[in-house]
Order: structure tokens, then C-alpha cells, then sequence
């Protein structure tokens, strides 16, 4: 069964320094993998996604994330933050059977950007 | 652009009471989802909808329904609100079958039962 675990539930770092925030997956199939971030009180937004080729994924707001297969890892990075990049991460993968395919969510990373 | 939107922000209703939240997407998507958000459980899946009139239920459909008459709308029911149903809940919507997966989510409802 596929499943998706966020190490850091949350991450606290001062601004402009880097940050990493973790995720790793387990699947036996190819998977394709996102980064949301949700702002406080609103929804979800896409952040970035892996479907295919280059492991390396640049997404919106300066993030980056690294597919690594042999470490099933899916990390996401920035190499400056903002006080505006606090707000929860979630990493997700897609799972497919049933129905359609669905993407499975993993607890979040509280990322805390200090003055 | 993608718009899913979601019928209110905020929401208190008291114990008993019968809760209609309501989800819309603009993007003519065949797969709609409804999550719930709680703290230090990220997303847990509710029921989702493939089609119109076609549901099925998630990982927590315990005290809850669903609805898709249209296919632009999928409306989660609470038939009787209870105190633990009090929290954030997310609607999402994607294409079908074998794609990515991607999914868009409407701003939440936030919803407190006292």
C-alpha cells in the first residue's frame, strides 16, 4: 500500500536562512509526487509536482524539490525563506485503483519563519 | 484558471442540526473530493464522487453524506451534526482516470458544532 511521511511536523528557521522539508513515500508502482502549501484559513495551492523526467522540480514562490527514487524521498528545499513562506506543507502522492486515481496526503510540516 | 469555490468560510452550527456544506468547480472535472483537516492529521478523505450521481466513500464516511446531481457540484451532508465534526473541511476536484492525480481545492469551510 502506498503511504506518505513527513518527518518534521514542524519546522521552525529565521529568515533568510535555508530550509529543507522532508518527505518520503512508500510505493510499488511509478508515482507521481506534489507539494501543496496552505496559508492560514485557506485552501490548499499546488507548490510543485514530479510526473516524469528531470528529478529536479522547480516550483512557485523560489521552492524546490528532489525526487530521489532509491530513497523514495521527495524533499522539498528553498535556499532563502520569507516571513511569508510560513504555512503548513503537505507532500502527497497519487494512488490509483478503484474507481479513479486519488492522491493520499501526508500530516504536514508547520514551516515557522522567524524574524 | 482552475476555480473551486466553496458555499461559506465559517460555519457554526449547533449539535443535531443538519449541515449542508457545498462545493463548485468551474472546470468541467469528473473527480470531486471532500476532506477533513485536523491538527496532526493532515487530510483524511471523507467520500468522493466520479461521476455524476457515482460516490464513493473515503477513509472516515462515519456521520456523513454526499450528493452530485450536477456535475459541476458535490455537496457534503452532515445528517446530524455532532461536537467531533467540528473542523476545517476541503473541497477538491481533478480529472479522471489515469492522470496525475493533480487536484484543486477550494478556500475551506471552517466548521465549529457547539
Amino acid at each position: 500500500a502506498q503511504s506518505v511521511t513527513q518527518l518534521d511536523s514542524q519546522v521552525p528557521v529565521f529568515e533568510e536562512a535555508p530550509v529543507e522539508l522532508r518527505c518520503n513515500y512508500s510505493s510499488s508502482v511509478s508515482v507521481y509526487l506534489f507539494w501543496y502549501v496552505q496559508y492560514p484559513n485557506q485552501g490548499l495551492q499546488l507548490l510543485l509536482k514530479y510526473l516524469s523526467g528531470s528529478t529536479l522540480v522547480k516550483g512557485i514562490n523560489g521552492f524546490e524539490a528532489e525526487f530521489n527514487k532509491s530513497q523514495t524521498s521527495f524533499h522539498l528545499r528553498k535556499p532563502s525563506v520569507h516571513i511569508s513562506d510560513t504555512a503548513e506543507y503537505f507532500c502527497a502522492v497519487t494512488i490509483y485503483g478503484g474507481a479513479t486515481n486519488k492522491l493520499i496526503f501526508g500530516t504536514g510540516t508547520l514551516l515557522a519563519v522567524q524574524p | 484558471d482552475v476555480k473551486v469555490t466553496q458555499s461559506s468560510r465559517y460555519l457554526v452550527k449547533r449539535t443535531g442540526e443538519k449541515v449542508f456544506l457545498e462545493c463548485v468547480q468551474d472546470m468541467d472535472h469528473e473527480n470531486m473530493f471532500w476532506y477533513r483537516q485536523d491538527p496532526g492529521l493532515g487530510l483524511r478523505l471523507i467520500y468522493f464522487s466520479y461521476d455524476v450521481k457515482m460516490k464513493e466513500k473515503g477513509d472516515i464516511p462515519e456521520g456523513y453524506s454526499v450528493s452530485r446531481e450536477k456535475k459541476e457540484r458535490f455537496s457534503l451532508i452532515l445528517e446530524s451534526a455532532s461536537t467531533n465534526q467540528t473542523s476545517m473541511y476541503l473541497c477538491a476536484s481533478s480529472t479522471p482516470g489515469t492522470g496525475s492525480g493533480e487536484q484543486y481545492f477550494g478556500p475551506g469551510t471552517r466548521l465549529t458544532v457547539t
